[in-house]
């Protein structure tokens, strides 16, 4: 079955800094997509970014960039010059039979200024 | 952009009542529905997926008859909690799928005293 793990509950930056949300996931499969969430206050999910397994480009998207190591299984989301407003829980997820998303933990961020 | 309308956000209801949840596309076509639990500071856990005009499948653990899946049209999915009591009070949230990405709902925090 595959599975998602984020290590981090918790993690911190300074506004403007850089932070690097880790992600690894298990799967028999080769090709399948992975994403990024973010959950704010509101709880509204927000797609941040999606990786297609078989694209080795890393994908990016304005300060949000990710590093896909498709040997390791690895799937860590980096969030460049942190604003206040990317404070939220952050949730890897992994695209698995008939589309459902199987969704890490979590982690929750938080941003200081 | 896609969306997809969820209500109520918020419903408190007395204990042994049913709950019904919405989950509207506005602007699409949602063959395929997720639906989703949250506890507080928890990962998203799916319950399970409706598929327009079909029963819904339900993933290990939930009960059907507890938890009624219609979906109807190719704009409406809702979840209705039969005979609900304080464990289902919880967050739920719905997904509905589209190409190679998901489009959620501002989700329903259910409250059952």
């Amino acid at each position: 079955a595959q599975t998602v793990t984020q290590s981090q509950p918790e993690m911190s930056v300074q506004e403007a800094e850089t932070v690097t949300l880790s992600c690894t996931y298990d799967t028999s499969e080769s090709d399948y997509y992975l994403f990024w969430y973010k959950q704010p206050p509101s709880r509204q999910m927000i797609l941040v970014i999606r990786q297609e397994a078989y694209k080795q480009q890393n994908a990016t998207e304005n300060r949000f960039s990710v590093n896909f190591q498709k040997a390791a299984k690895s799937f860590s989301l980096k969030i460049s010059d942190s604003q206040l407003g990317d404070a939220a829980m952050y949730f890897c997820a992994y695209r698995r039979d008939s589309n459902k998303l199987v969704f890490g933990a979590g982690t929750i961020l938080r941003v200081k200024s | 952009g896609a969306v997809v309308s969820q209500h109520p956000s918020r419903v408190i209801c007395k204990s042994g009542t049913s709950v019904k949840i919405e989950c509207r596309s506005l602007d699409f076509q949602a063959t395929t529905m997720f639906w989703y639990r949250q506890f507080p500071k928890q990962s998203l856990m799916l319950m399970a997926t409706s598929n327009e005009g079909s029963k819904a499948t339900y993933e290990q653990g939930v009960e059907k008859d507890k938890f009624l899946i219609n979906h109807a049209s190719l704009t409406l999915s809702t979840l209705t909690v039969t005979s609900a009591h304080p464990e289902d009070s919880s967050f739920y949230i719905c997904s509905a799928h589209r190409h190679y990405g998901y489009t959620f709902g501002s989700g329903t925090r259910l409250t059952v005293v």
